[in-house]
């Protein structure tokens, strides 16, 4: 079966960079959401979309945007980046009803220097 | 504050133990809960989920887990633990009509050959 894609898988960056990571969902699904897990935590909900639309927003920085595409993969734009960016960043995709499951991709490794 | 807690930080059993790992939750109303493995090295992956009908849920590879809304509690357990076992394991919730994720700060669990 289809999974969640995420690229890149691994990104190192300088600080005040700027840093891009995709998230293609599963088929049909229609809904997604980006997680930021710093080393040795839970993973912290950032921002999720549903038809294109923003539909919920969590503890993102204002440095940070976020859009989902007709497609409907998303992307995720980081600007000025910070030491402290450095993290795992997981998207997950589900189909919009509030019993659907979040299916998780691999997550994109960033590490800001 | 955090509002899904996970008692156990760090656990280490031996192969064939018993295991239970304690999750609460702080909200009122309707959620849904859900368990969150991640091996080594990988990304989320769903033990099991509760959202209404019979509070003993069975998962995949051997999982169960209880809801008691009285304790605001979904404990998750397994009769007998393989070495495969040995991961993170996080307890998440969603809450009223937001699909957003709240999770715990995650158990690690280490099984001994």
């Amino acid at each position: 079966a289809a999974g969640v894609i995420q690229s890149p898988r691994h990104l190192i960056k300088e600080k005040r960079e700027t840093a891009t990571l995709k998230c293609y969902p599963i088929p049909r699904h229609d809904t997604v959401y980006w997680y930021q897990q710093g080393p040795g935590q839970d993973p912290q909900f950032l921002i999720s979309f549903y038809e294109k639309m923003q539909s919920d927003k969590g503890s993102i920085p204002d440095r940070f945007s976020a859009q989902q595409f007709s497609d409907y993969h998303s992307e995720l734009n980081m600007s000025s980046l910070e030491l402290g960016d450095s993290a795992l960043y997981f998207c997950a995709s589900s189909r919009r009803t509030l019993q659907e499951t979040q299916y998780f991709g691999p997550g994109t490794r960033l590490l800001v220097l | 504050a955090q509002s899904v807690s996970q008692h156990n930080h760090h656990v280490i059993l031996s192969e064939a133990a018993s295991l239970e790992l304690g999750c609460n939750y702080s909200y009122g109303g309707t959620v849904n809960l859900f368990w969150y493995v991640q091996y080594p090295g990988q990304h989320l992956q769903l033990l099991l989920k509760y959202f209404s009908g019979d509070p003993l849920v069975k998962g995949i590879k051997g999982f169960e887990a209880e809801f008691i809304k009285s304790k605001f509690s979904f404990n998750l357990r397994k009769p007998s633990v393989q070495w495969s076992d040995t991961a993170e394991y996080f307890c998440a919730v969603t809450r009223g009509n937001t699909g957003k994720l709240i999770f715990g700060q995650g158990t690690t669990l280490q099984v001994k050959p």
